[in-house]
């Protein structure tokens, strides 16, 4: 039940800043924290991005995260190679009493 | 260094049941809400379950209600997902994370539902 919308592709040129929104509503995003993932080909999804805006340690400052109201964005700066992926917004949904994930959305770097 | 592993999958007719398992290591294991999490083939990212540190509470995705159940068994350090009745719909690859963050995760698992 993906209730988070993201848009399936974004792509940008190396060096360049790619921003993946998450669309949902006020019983997931309007009201709590947003995390982000990044799947790379052939592997476990990894954290990204929690509560929103927060960084795990490890994680590059590239990643950025953002919320507002029903939204969420996830910005890549600096865009690099080994940043082609999937990546996903999660958020907990309090009308359906469990976690929703976003439709994922493919960043290519061209 | 925190590690989920997890285990019990494999190729099963549909009706049949399948238990995963799912052992972590390198931290205080009852100190943390733990999830499952599936990936169809190609697909996206869909929750199934999660289960407070002490069991007590448990939430499911609707599509899993009344045919998988979450456990723990924090002295082993283990974390179950008991499949019943299971349909080709849940063909897919299971992996476990730890807490609301979902961090980590395990490699997962390759559950097949097939006759």
């Amino acid at each position: 039940q993906s209730v988070l919308t993201q848009p399936p592709s974004a792509s940008g040129t190396p060096g360049q800043r790619v921003t993946i929104s998450c669309s949902g509503s006020s019983s997931n995003i309007g009201n709590n924290a947003v995390n982000w993932y990044q799947q790379l080909p052939g592997t476990a999804p990894k954290l990204l991005i929690y509560s929103s805006n927060q960084r795990p340690s490890g994680v590059p400052d590239r990643f950025s995260g953002s919320k507002s109201g029903t939204s969420a964005s996830l910005a890549i700066s600096g865009l690099q190679s080994e940043d082609e992926a999937d990546h996903y917004c999660a958020a907990w949904d309090d009308s359906l009493n469990g976690f929703v994930f976003g439709t994922g959305t493919k960043v290519t770097v061209l | 260094e925190v590690q989920l592993v997890e285990s019990g999958g494999g190729l099963v007719q549909p009706g049949g049941s399948l238990r995963l398992s799912c052992a972590a290591s390198g931290f205080t294991f009852d100190s943390y809400w733990m999830n499952w999490v599936r990936q169809a083939p190609g697909q996206g990212l869909e929750w199934v379950a999660n289960i407070k540190q002490d069991g007590s509470e448990k939430y499911y995705v609707d599509s899993v209600k009344g045919r998988f159940t979450i456990s723990r068994d924090n002295a082993k350090n283990s974390l179950y997902l008991q499949m019943n009745s299971l349909r080709a719909e849940d063909t897919a690859v299971y992996y476990c994370a730890r807490s609301n963050w979902f961090d980590p995760w395990g490699r997962g698992t390759l559950v097949t539902v097939s006759s």
